[in-house]
């Protein structure tokens, strides 16, 4: 399996601009997690989704932020409109919840390093 | 709020030696915890997860230990290598939702 994919893994904005990030998981995979990385406060979860349905959206900054999950293979998180202050890498993840709240490995993509100047 | 820290923020070590790295969580109700590897400009690997009711977890090299009442995790990496150098994370996730808080982390150097 190629993995989780993320694109693009690098994108330079300026203020004010919409930017999407997109994600596909793991095939077969029936939980999506995005996460975002910065220096001063280290990985925080955003929003994640089990079945394409969202479940808990409480990380999700403010309303500049929205994420959705058309279908079981693609998900995208958009910021509209970006600020300087939302630079950071921003991960998705995926894993397969079998029998919750059984844990379960979550797998990490590569990042999209975000840079609004 | 359950907060995690890792000390130390950074560890440089002689290629060999044993070592260790501490985590520690505030809200000891915690469903299991896990510890990631995460190497520069990529994404995070995961080494170990504990269940609440475990008290370690061995794979290879490593072995992570779980103390709950005390709100504390220890990995430790047997005989480390220069391959063993990246950022060593922990993250605990609450009984019934799969939300993971992440430490800060731990970089690791590991010197020939």
């Amino acid at each position: 399996d190629a993995g989780v994919i993320q694109s693009p893994r690098h994108e330079v904005t300026e203020m004010g601009q919409e930017v999407t990030l997109r994600c596909k998981p793991i095939s077969g995979h029936n939980s999506l997690f995005w996460y975002r990385q910065t220096m001063m406060r280290g990985l925080e979860l955003l929003i994640y989704f089990n079945n394409n349905v969202p479940i808990d959206d409480s990380g999700m900054p403010e309303d500049r932020f929205s994420a959705k999950m058309p279908n079981a293979s693609f998900s995208t998180l958009k910021i509209q409109p970006s600020e300087p202050r939302d630079s950071a890498v921003y991960f998705c993840a995926s894993g397969l919840s079998v029998l919750a709240p059984e844990p379960y490995e979550q797998y990490f993509g590569p990042g999209t390093r975000l840079t609004v100047t | 709020k359950q907060e995690v820290t890792q000390i130390p923020a950074a560890l440089s070590v002689p290629e060999g030696e044993n070592l260790v790295l501490n985590c520690s969580f505030t809200d000891s109700a915690i469903y299991n915890l896990q510890w990631f590897r995460q190497d520069p400009g990529k994404g995070l690997t995961s080494l170990l997860l504990i269940q609440s009711s475990q008290r370690e977890q061995t794979s290879g090299r490593l072995n992570a230990s779980l103390d709950k009442s005390s709100g504390r995790s220890t990995l430790y990496i047997a005989a480390s290598q220069p391959g063993d150098s990246a950022t060593y994370l922990c993250a605990v996730s609450k009984g019934g939702s799969e939300k993971l808080v992440f430490g800060k982390g731990t970089k690791l150097t590991v010197n020939p």
